[in-house]
């Protein structure tokens, strides 16, 4: 089975400073990591993805993630954040070793930056 | 280019009634999947097309939900009988081969309410 956890409904962060937002996971064999932003009434727009090689990630938008196997990790960075920046951001993950070619998705978390 | 595009973006029934959603995906792309969305969750998978097949259903929750590709476009997602609990926005995204790295592309959804 796999799983994608976002431990944190809800983050505030001031206008500037960096942000982040968490993910972690639970696949069996290895994952292929994706981070969504959702506005309102709108849909889901890709900002990055980790498949293989640096564990350093860099997006759209200035965003960034790292992968972190052995904590099963896949955390959304900036280093300063912008009031734009505030939306519903997803996690998602799949394993290729399963068949599967969809996308399985955490709950979301809100992020709201503060001018 | 043009992304994803979904109609109608908001469709009121009443329970029992038949409805019908359209996915326009991104030209040239041959996989297509349909998800969706419940208030407060992030996405659902439902099922994939890889070209004018159903390549896996396995998301749709029962018989009431159907999903056609004829001409390996465009996509209609048909859901008989409508109950109030298939109230939510529906997702569709393409990719370009459906492969395990590429990344899935989102319209703005569909949102259903079925009264």
């Amino acid at each position: 089975a796999q799983s994608v956890a976002q431990p944190e409904d809800q983050v505030n962060v001031a206008e500037g400073n960096p942000l982040t937002v968490k993910c972690t996971y639970s696949v069996s064999g290895n994952p292929y990591l994706f981070w969504y932003v959702q506005y309102p009434n709108r849909g889901l727009q890709f900002l990055l993805k980790y498949i293989t090689g640096d564990n350093l990630v860099k997006g759209s938008y200035g965003f960034e993630a790292e992968f972190n196997k052995s904590q099963t990790s896949f955390h959304l960075k900036k280093p300063s954040a912008l009031v734009s920046d505030s939306a519903l951001y997803f996690c998602a993950v799949r394993t290729p070793q399963t068949g599967a070619n969809n996308l399985f998705f955490g709950t979301g978390t809100r992020l709201t930056v503060i001018p | 280019g043009a992304g994803v595009s979904q109609t109608p973006s908001n469709k009121v029934t009443e329970k029992g009634k038949y409805v019908e959603l359209r996915c326009d995906p991104i030209s040239g792309h041959t996989a297509l999947y349909w998800y969706r969305q419940s208030l407060g969750q992030g996405p659902e998978f439902l099922i994939y097309f890889q070209g004018t097949g159903a390549a896996d259903d396995s998301g749709l929750p029962n018989d009431r939900f159907f999903a056609v590709r004829p001409e390996g476009s465009v996509s209609t997602l048909k859901i008989q009988r409508t109950e109030r609990g298939d109230s939510a926005v529906y997702l569709c995204a393409s990719s370009l081969t459906g492969g395990s790295t590429d990344t899935q592309y989102f319209g703005p959804g569909t949102r259903l309410t079925v009264l």
